[in-house]
């Protein structure tokens, strides 16, 4: 089974600084076709999931540019280059490449100061 | 535009039974693999079940929690996807979202509550 762990998983940020979420997988997410199968998603207070970043670094539409996905294979991070005050919420990491078996990391939340 | 919106939640009583729908537009949904994910309130997202295209078989696999208590099933002509709840239990109250990928992008809907109790 994959495994998806995500650090840290409570961040307090001041509004207008940056921040970075990590995500590791317990195995590689990338695909032969040169993608990897990892999406960002964030869940505001009593909102479902919204998409922020899907195939490790696209930016869903819609998204602001202030949020940026890298990394490959096993390990990931999501950047906010200037925290904002609608960025509250808590932050999960999906693998798609064992699809159709899809798996969550544990979330990281995120408060303002 | 890709649309995905369940319905069906609602109360039961533990040991009872519900089906929750899913229906979809804005794609090829014959071609889809679709597939079911629940979050338990305060918790995080736990992927329930799956089942493939009929053209790849149509196939369902289970999350160890549910399996031989759910069933996904999917109506072609109908453009939509059920899970067929049985022997529900208190652990399985959640909102429930039906998922799926198209052309690479991962959409969901807005979910439907089911309250397991008492």
């Amino acid at each position: 089974d994959i495994v998806m762990t995500q650090s840290p998983l409570s961040l307090t940020v001041t509004p207008g600084e940056p921040a970075s979420i990590s995500c590791r997988s317990s195995q590689s997410l990338l695909h032969s076709n040169g993608y990897n199968y990892l999406d960002w998603y964030l869940q505001k207070p009593g909102q479902s999931p919204q998409l922020l970043i899907y195939m490790g670094s696209t930016r869903a539409s819609g998204v602001p540019d202030r949020f940026t996905g890298s990394g490959s294979g096993t390990d990931f991070s999501l950047k906010i280059s200037r925290v904002e005050a609608e960025d509250v919420g808590v932050y999960y990491c999906m693998q798609a490449l064992y699809t159709p078996i899809i798996t969550f990391g544990p979330g990281t939340k995120v408060d303002i100061k | 535009e890709v649309q995905l919106v369940e319905s069906g939640g609602g109360l039961v009583k533990p040991g009872g039974s519900l089906r929750l729908s899913c229906a979809a537009s804005g794609f090829t949904f014959s071609d889809a693999w679709m597939s079911w994910v629940r979050q338990a309130p305060g918790k995080g997202l736990e992927w329930v079940g799956h089942i493939k295209s009929k053209i790849n078989g149509g196939t369902t696999d289970y999350d160890a929690p549910v399996r031989g208590r759910f069933t996904i099933s999917r109506d072609d002509s109908k453009n939509t996807l059920y899970l067929h709840m049985n022997h529900l239990k208190i652990e399985d109250t959640a909102v429930y979202y039906c998922t799926t990928r198209w052309w690479e992008l991962p959409y969901w809907g807005q979910g439907t509550l089911v309250t397991v109790s008492s």
